[in-house]
């Protein structure tokens, strides 16, 4: 089946590092989502990006379709950057159906 | 402001009795999705529907049931709830564009 391998799995960050979180597919794509959660919150979409690169303030990501992978970065990172970023990708053959990594946990201290 | 509700928030039952959860959206998509968040296994699907009255299972259906007689609510039925059920349960909606979007989830404990 498909599956979704986020890396790494979790992160400490001093505020104002930057940060690359990798989101890798086993099938190729069609759709491609990134949500950010903090503790016992709900999912909050951060970039909706199938393919290429979107920018917005500090965050971007960038998808290659042929390389089966997506990133996220993270430039100058805040304390209120902190929570768990998750990446979820929909394939042609199952339909609107997404499937989620388990997520990378962002610990950014001051 | 395009939105996702979910009710109730919180909810504790008692093994064996019944749970229903509550979806709504006013966005007018046709496309909602019923999810559990457990730790350690991410995202679950559980229902996926279509349009009113068009509904089919997701990966882990079983001990859920789903109804959807009205394209801006997706109820969620849990019909004599076990523990295993205890879980965050998370509604969705998907716009024109494949985005889904996500309501503030229910935590649900059976005891």
């Amino acid at each position: 089946g498909q599956q979704v391998q986020q890396s790494p799995t979790s992160l400490v960050l001093q505020e104002g590092e930057n940060a690359e979180l990798q989101c890798n597919f086993s099938t190729s794509l069609n759709s491609m989502q990134w949500f950010y959660q903090r503790p016992g919150g709900s999912l909050i979409s951060v970039f909706y990006n199938p393919s290429g690169t979107k920018q917005s303030g500090r965050l971007t990501s960038t998808t290659v379709i042929k390389e089966r992978r997506s990133s996220l970065h993270i430039s100058s990172s805040q304390i209120t950057d902190s929570g768990t970023y998750l990446c979820a990708m929909g394939t042609n053959s199952a339909g609107n159906k997404l499937t989620f990594g388990i997520g990378t946990r962002v610990l950014v201290r001051p | 402001d395009m939105k996702v509700t979910q009710m109730p928030r919180y909810l504790i039952k008692r093994m064996g009795e019944n749970v229903l959860l509550e979806c709504g959206q006013d966005m007018s998509h046709e496309t909602m999705y019923w999810y559990r968040q457990d730790p350690g296994l991410g995202l679950q699907l559980i229902y996926i529907s279509y349009d009113v009255d068009s509904n089919s299972e997701g990966d882990i259906p079983k001990g859920y049931r789903v109804s959807r007689k009205k394209r801006e609510h997706f109820s969620l039925i849990l019909d004599s709830a076990k523990t295993n059920q205890t879980s965050v349960y998370f509604c969705a909606s998907r716009g024109q564009y494949a985005e889904q979007f996500f309501g503030p989830g229910t935590r649900l404990t059976v005891l």
